[in-house]
């Protein structure tokens, strides 16, 4: 399978616990993207990264969250002292400059 | 006013009816128009993508760009029970700049 994964696709946590996902882009795409799925609505964009460089945070990414991209491959996204809130599906997408975004299949994070 | 407005439905139909799932937008700047499907607990799949206004169709789907009215559609053509989905529009301004989502609308088909 070459498309997007990401891992775990499933974690329940308890509030205050510390939780980190991993996404694989396709190869060769030197932009990656996060966003975030809550139920009924459409995904929202939390950041993105060209190659290593981070290049836009939205203002949802609170500082509880931090995502990096340390060799310009995969990607890990981390929040800090989880909240109730937190609860919905995180998404990466993958692509080239100049072409689109495709997904991975998620992962849904339950907080406790 | 959200930069994209989708009517979340939800939408049932017969199976082989034509569906048309719509989008408004408020932001002239969006150059970049797609249409996703979302199946229940997976990551959205690409279905269209289009950059000028007018029709690009590909096997039963239709989508269409109208710049001036900032409306866009997608249109189904004898739809299918495996057609069940959400359907997302997205914009964006450049290639590959973030994606601005749509609500969705939760598509059923009956047979």
């Amino acid at each position: 399978d070459t498309g997007v994964s990401q891992n775990p696709r499933h974690k329940i946590t308890k509030r205050g616990q510390n939780v980190t996902f991993r996404c694989d882009p396709i190869s060769e795409h030197n932009r990656l993207y996060w966003y975030r799925q809550t139920l009924g609505q459409g995904p929202e964009f939390l950041t993105y990264f060209q190659n290593e460089a981070q290049l836009e945070k939205s203002r949802l990414l609170s500082d509880r969250f931090s995502a990096e991209r340390p060799k310009g491959s995969f990607s890990t996204l981390e929040i800090q002292r989880t909240e109730q809130g937190d609860s919905a599906m995180y998404l990466c997408a993958s692509t080239r400059t100049g072409e689109t975004q495709y997904f991975g299949p998620g992962t849904r994070l339950l907080v406790l | 006013q959200k930069e994209v407005e989708q009517d979340p439905g939800p939408l049932s139909v017969p199976e082989g009816a034509i569906v048309s799932l719509n989008c408004t937008y408020s932001n002239s700047a969006f150059q970049y128009f797609m249409w996703y499907r979302q199946y229940s607990r997976k990551g959205p799949e690409l279905l269209m993508y289009t950059y000028s206004s007018g029709n690009k169709e590909d096997g039963r789907f239709t989508a269409q760009v109208d710049k001036s009215s900032k409306y866009i559609s997608l249109f189904i053509r004898d739809s299918q029970p495996s057609d069940s989905a959400t359907y997302l529009c997205a914009i964006t301004q450049g290639g590959s700049e973030k994606l601005v989502f749509g609500k969705g609308t939760k598509l059923t088909v009956n047979p």
